[in-house]
This record gives C-alpha cells, structure tokens and sequence, in this order.
C-alpha cells in the first residue's frame, strides 16, 4: 500500500502563529514516531505512540510541542506560538511494532517549518 | 544517554571507487544497528540492519557488520556508482524503557563524481 505521508509538506509561519502537522502512516501500522531535524543534523527523536497512547515524550523540546494520535492512525503534531529555533524537517515514521526487536522504522517525506 | 558519532562529510569520490563511512556508538545495553539513505528530494530510507553482535546487514552492494568489540557499524561499498550519492545516517534503536525512537549521527553527505 501507500507509504507515509505527511501534510502540509512546506510551512511558512511567523513567530508566535499556531501550526498543526499532519502524519499519515502506513495502514496497519502500531507506532508512530515523531523526529526533528535541523539542517545539515540528523532526526531527533520527540515522541512516540502505539496506537493511541503515547507512550514517551521525552523528546519535546518544550510545551509548547504538542502531539495526538486519538483513534491509532493519523497523527498530528502542533506547536503552539512558534519560535524560529524550531525552524526545521518534521518526519513522522511508522512501525508494524510488535515483538521484533528491530522493527523497521518507515519514514515520510517530512514537513518543512520555517518560521519568520 | 546513547550516541552516533560519523565521519564529517562531505566525502567526494570517483565512480567504481571503494567506499568507507566510518560509524561508531556509544549505548546502554546491546542496540540494533541501522543505516538510512536520503537521496536528494526524498524521505529517509532503511539501507539495512544488523541486530546483534558480528551480524552483517547487507543491501544494493553496501554492506556492514554489527562489532561489539569496537563499538562499530562501518558502512562499505565496493565499487560506487553516481545514483549512491545522497546523504547516510548510521543509527542505533536501544529497546528501554518503551521508547524504542531511533539515535541517528549527523549523516555523511557522499558525492560520487563520473
């Protein structure tokens, strides 16, 4: 089937706006994963979800990072009065889970956030 | 907490040259072992896995292998080709805690000239 997809794909906000990032994973999917990257660095890892629960998000940078998955699928990912340090690539992956222990991780192409 | 540490980039080399991106960790435990593919304009990609010690991952010719004794995942490809240029990431994915989120390195952009 499809793969990840991710909405908006380019977002232009200007400090202080509200914006809401949309994760679609791969059908059937029980984790989903949220990662930061800034340029030229690579992702970081800001939360984590099987099925609706999330079950860690020690990678918020702040509260003003917010994440939901409310019936296991889609997720969104909102920041709420935007910064321009948080100008960066939002990549959203999803996991069959499970118990294999190394559960490939499928990545969609990512919303690029810059913030003015 | 755990880490990647790659080699800086970028790494320019000639078609049909041998290929070497060194990746070393640092984990709690025993992790598994990735690395990703960006090519230019598209989403991080699993080139391949290892997932316990001396276990070798293997995918379009790039290979690497799993050394605990050295704390190392160095990727290798023995002869490149222009299309493998793009950006790699070595990760590592340490199962505690429940969190089970990927630690990537910086990425090592490789350009591989005709």
């Amino acid at each position: 089937g499809a793969g990840v997809s991710q909405s908006p794909r380019y977002k232009v906000a200007k400090r202080g706006q509200d914006v809401a990032l949309r994760c679609d994973p791969i059908s059937g999917h029980v984790s989903l994963f949220w990662y930061q990257q800034a340029l030229g660095q690579g992702p970081e890892f800001l939360t984590y979800f099987q099925n609706e629960a999330q079950l860690d998000k020690s990678g918020l940078p702040s509260d003003r990072f917010f994440a939901e998955r409310p019936e296991g699928s889609v997720s969104t990912l909102k920041i709420q009065r935007t910064q321009q340090e948080d100008s960066a690539v939002y990549l959203c992956a999803s996991s069959l889970g499970g118990r294999e222990r190394a559960k490939t991780q499928y990545f969609g192409p990512g919303t690029r956030l810059l913030v003015l | 907490g755990d880490s990647v540490t790659q080699m800086e980039g970028p790494v320019t080399l000639s078609e049909e040259a041998f290929l070497t991106i060194n990746c070393t960790y640092t984990a709690t435990g025993y992790p598994s072992l990735f690395w990703y593919v960006q090519y230019p304009g598209e989403g991080l990609q699993l080139l391949l896995k290892a997932t316990k010690a001396d276990d070798k991952g293997s995918n379009k010719g790039f290979e690497a292998t799993y050394r605990k004794e050295t704390t190392s995942f160095h990727l290798e490809k023995g002869s490149v080709q222009v299309s493998d240029s793009a950006v790699y990431f070595c990760a590592l994915l340490y199962s505690g805690g429940g969190a089970d989120g990927l630690t990537f390195g910086k990425g090592t952009h490789l350009i591989i000239q005709p």
